[in-house]
């Protein structure tokens, strides 16, 4: 069965634009959980959805959104970008509760901010 | 608050010896340890992962440990091969947080 697909795999912007990131998670998940990936802070927990609600979010500016659809696709938007939002953006699926289910990742989108 | 410590950064060893590596956590109300494998361009893949009701868990060449009271886990790969080269990465969920908290990553090298 297909993963979870993120698009686009990679992305560049300038400071002050913002840009959607999207996400479609495994046939049958719910819960869609986003994370920002950069060599100096690691693996960092943005938002997670369930059934198009925001269950929980991480310490990230405003800037930082998301969505989810009826069909558990999920978007994320940063606004006003800035040389630090430059990262890897991954999105994980799970069946509901990913301590319950786990997760499972995309291949991430690259944003390169310039 | 919330933190996975990850220890060693960098793993370096002969093909067919053993890899330890090691994770602690901090929050109790963690009951979900997953261990993921990264290798370059691509997302992490969960290799094998324990929850709190059981002390230790294995998949052929690859096992996990857990010691609850000193909030503890670790990843064992016996007879390592050149293609178990990779960032590893802990991580611990639990408590209805709905999110991973993830240690900071072991770049292990199986040199042949």
């Amino acid at each position: 069965k297909a993963g979870v697909t993120q698009t686009p795999r990679y992305l560049i912007k300038t400071r002050g634009q913002q840009v959607t990131l999207s996400c479609s998670p495994i046939s049958g998940h719910r819960s869609v959980s986003w994370y920002q990936q950069t060599p100096g802070q690691g693996l960092q927990f943005l938002f997670e959805y369930f059934s198009e609600t925001q269950r929980n979010k991480g310490n990230f500016p405003g800037r930082f959104s998301g969505r989810q659809f009826s069909n558990s696709r999920s978007e994320m938007n940063v606004s006003t970008l800035e040389l630090g939002d430059s990262a890897l953006y991954l999105c994980a699926s799970s069946l509901g509760d990913g301590g319950s289910y786990g997760y499972t990742f995309g291949s991430g989108t690259r944003l390169t901010v310039v | 608050g919330e933190n996975v410590e990850q220890h060693p950064s960098t793993l370096s060893v002969q093909e067919g010896d053993s890899a330890v590596i090691k994770c602690t956590y901090s929050d109790s109300a963690s009951n979900y340890f997953p261990w993921y494998k990264q290798e370059l361009g691509k997302g992490p893949q969960l290799i094998i992962d324990i929850r709190s009701n059981v002390g230790e868990k294995k998949d052929q060449r690859i096992a996990v440990t857990l010691n609850k009271t000193a909030k503890h886990f670790s990843l064992h790969i016996t007879e390592t091969q050149p293609e178990d080269s990779a960032v590893y990465f802990c991580a611990a969920a639990g408590g209805s947080s709905y999110k991973l908290i993830f240690g900071s990553g072991t770049r292990l090298l199986v040199r042949p």
